[in-house]
């Protein structure tokens, strides 16, 4: 299993630029999140999908879309890229259900993204 | 709100002593509590999970305690090795919503030979 692979690692985007952070995990997991993190901050929620077709804000959703149209893929999309939102962003994925023992979530590698 | 709070930024010890951290919440009463490491440039790792009836658990060189009076959760590695060298972060279930979890802002541990 590849586990939760994002890509790009590195983009660098122009004020008002939108892109797509993409995200795919291949372990048949049913929820899926973004973080985003910043230093001193932590990670720091901004979106998460419980199934395909099911998605909700987080902490910090302003500026970000998403969308689960399948299980294995959760893309991020920024619509105009301001320079707050230069972070490193983390996808992650879990087992789904209720139960403690599925909680542990699995981490990308993450894409340092920079908007001039 | 809730909020949670890890003791300090930054942590040095010399190899072979135990490191502690430290990772305090408030309002809010999680059902358990997770531990991750993150090495530079990679995403967190889950380590242990700890549930709100246990009060240690351990794993390896590894062992936490959760107390649910003080609202605290005590990370030890013991007989510490420069490999142990790494952001290490806690997290709670973030409410009622399962899959969301709420980080602290992580102590970095640096274990010198």
């Amino acid at each position: 299993n590849a586990g939760v692979t994002q890509t790009p690692k590195f983009q660098v985007l122009k004020t008002g630029q939108s892109m797509t952070l993409q995200c795919a995990q291949d372990m048949n997991h049913e929820y899926m999140s973004w973080y985003r993190q910043d230093p001193g901050m932590g990670l720091r929620l901004i979106h998460y999908s419980v199934g395909a077709g099911i998605t909700d804000q987080g902490e910090v959703p302003n500026g970000y879309n998403v969308s689960r149209s399948t299980t294995e893929d959760f893309p991020l999309r920024l619509l105009s890229a301001a320079p707050s939102q230069t972070s490193v962003y983390f996808c992650a994925s879990r087992v789904g259900g209720a139960s403690t023992s599925t909680d542990t979530q699995y981490f990308g590698p993450g894409t340092r993204l920079t908007v001039l | 709100s809730q909020k949670i709070e890890q003791n300090s930024e930054a942590l040095n010890i010399q190899e072979g002593k135990t490191a502690t951290l430290t990772c305090n919440y408030t309002n809010y009463s999680p059902a358990y509590l997770q531990w991750y490491r993150q090495d530079p440039g990679r995403g967190p790792v889950f380590l242990l999970l700890i549930r709100e009836n246990e009060k240690e658990k351990r794993k390896e060189r590894l062992k936490v305690t959760f107390d649910t009076t003080l609202k605290q959760s005590l990370f030890h590695i013991t007989a510490s090795q420069p490999a142990d060298s790494a952001t290490y972060l806690c997290a709670l279930p973030g409410g009622t919503s399962y899959g969301k979890l709420t980080f602290g802002q992580g102590t970095i541990l640096t274990v010198h030979p």
